[in-house]
């Protein structure tokens, strides 16, 4: 799977947009783009995932570059509730451990009051 | 439905004990994989089982070995503990997945906390 690279920490005001950037600049065509989130003691948390195309769910925006060398995960309102440590993920397809996960130290976004 | 669940949720051993840790997957996930989270690092993966067999392993010895049981449920098992072993120990489940399938979101349970002395 592609390395993955990201900020080791963020800053963002309860209310405004977060945007965690990612750059992935080996990926190849049969890779995929995942975040998950980690808060505090949990879990890691699915949040989105992609190709190349622009994604939206409830929880957050996925936006691909064109080249599909980087992505940028979009919080649209943050809360205090989504500090947590963020981890962009590449992952392919083919061969038989195609669950497995390949995470990063990822990025701690925290969101302030 | 009923989450991932792991138990216990915190363990103290010492060194050379061996440690069995267990993982209920949430219902209808028939594959379960290990990760092992070291203090201020992501999750590294361990193994995965699929229908009772080990399929695909992460960079960790033999003395970490696993079973997975008809009802999907798991164990991770870890011989002659090492200080290094101490961290956080995942589970996580995810439902079969149709070769191609791009949807392959693994549910996380909250993970055993492993202290090695």
């Amino acid at each position: 799977d592609a390395k993955t690279t990201q900020p080791t920490s963020m800053d963002c005001a309860e209310g405004r947009a977060a945007n965690l950037p990612c750059n992935h600049s080996t990926i190849s065509g049969n890779e995929y783009v995942y975040w998950y989130r980690q808060i505090h003691s949990q879990g890691p948390q699915y949040i989105i995932h992609g190709l190349k195309n622009n994604e939206t769910n409830e929880m957050a925006s996925l936006i691909i570059t064109e080249d599909r060398k980087s992505s940028t995960l979009i919080l649209p309102h943050a809360t205090l509730r989504d500090t947590a440590v963020y981890y962009c993920i590449v992952r392919s397809y083919s061969g038989g451990s195609n669950y497995k996960l390949t995470f990063g130290k990822g990025t701690l976004l925290t969101v302030n009051p | 439905e009923t989450g991932v669940t792991q138990s216990p949720t915190h363990l103290i051993k010492t060194r050379g004990q061996q440690v069995t840790l267990r993982c209920s997957s949430q219902s209808g996930h028939n594959t379960v994989s290990w990760y092992q989270q070291a203090l201020g690092q992501g999750p590294q993966f361990i193994f995965q089982y699929y229908r009772e067999e080990e399929n695909g392993r992460g960079n960790f010895p033999p003395r970490f070995s696993g079973l997975q049981f008809p009802n999907y449920s798991s164990e991770l098992n870890v011989n002659a503990l090492e200080l290094d072993d101490s961290a956080l120990y995942l589970c996580a489940s995810s439902p079969l997945v149709r070769v191609g399938d791009s949807y392959n979101e693994q549910f996380f349970g909250p993970g055993t906390r492993l202290t090695v002395l």
